[in-house]
């Protein structure tokens, strides 16, 4: 089983649609999470911390679920701007160690 | 704030000779540096973890002896590929983070092409 796996889509979305990501992880000891960006490229760019159960972040919201280590992220009202890959980002405690997939590709069309 | 430099953004060079790679925090002191590298359609690969003042910790198959990492201050990480070949050829990309949260502030990336 791969340590993170995501829909690797593209997902192709209209302007102003809402649209949800999912993932699971493999390894429990999993301590934190977060989601990052990365335009074609460039570096990843943090786009959320997860630490609890959840958090938003204006158009933006992640869920956790760490009983079945799974975690979603929901973008709403989406922009031209927002089309990217996401990645879906578990941090091991020991050593703050991030573990990246492929991420899903994201493309919002005008 | 957490802003991370790397420097150089692309680099070309023949086969054989060695590349520095530089990764600055600029506006935070950075406990832990770890340098990364992408190829094509990939999802990044950890290389290493960088400590200040300590040796590197190299992930299973990356030889230490040819990806050199030194970390002389708690702002500056540099990573040497020696003789480098064709298949070396990649993204690079460091990290840096305050281990406050773990979460990892990325520099721009390096690309390097051997020819």
């Amino acid at each position: 089983r791969k340590e993170v796996e995501q829909d690797p889509g593209p997902f192709n979305v209209p302007e102003g649609a809402t649209v949800a990501f999912n993932c699971t992880y493999s390894n429990s000891a999993s301590q934190s999470f977060f989601w990052y960006r990365q335009d074609c490229r460039k570096e990843p760019k943090l786009l959320m911390s997860v630490y609890s159960s959840g958090n938003e972040d204006g158009r933006f919201t992640a869920q956790l679920n760490r009983a079945s280590q799974y975690i979603s992220l929901l973008i709403r009202d989406s922009k031209l701007s927002d089309s990217a890959t996401y990645l879906c980002v578990p941090c091991l405690g020991q050593g703050g160690k991030l573990i990246f997939g492929q991420g899903t590709e994201l493309s919002v069309k005008p | 704030g957490a802003v991370v430099s790397q420097h150089p953004s692309w680099v070309i060079c023949k086969s054989g000779t060695s590349v520095k790679i530089e990764c600055r925090s600029l506006d935070f002191q950075a406990t832990t540096m770890f340098w990364y590298r992408q190829f094509p359609k990939q999802s990044l690969m950890l290389m290493a973890t960088s400590n200040e003042g300590s040796k590197a910790t190299y992930e299973q198959g990356v030889e230490k002896d040819k990806f050199l990492i030194n970390h002389a201050s708690l702002t500056l990480s540099t990573l040497t590929v020696t003789s480098a070949h064709p298949e070396d050829s990649s993204f690079y990309i460091c990290s840096a983070t305050t281990g406050l949260y773990n979460e990892q502030f990325f520099g721009p990336g390096t690309r390097l092409t051997v020819l």
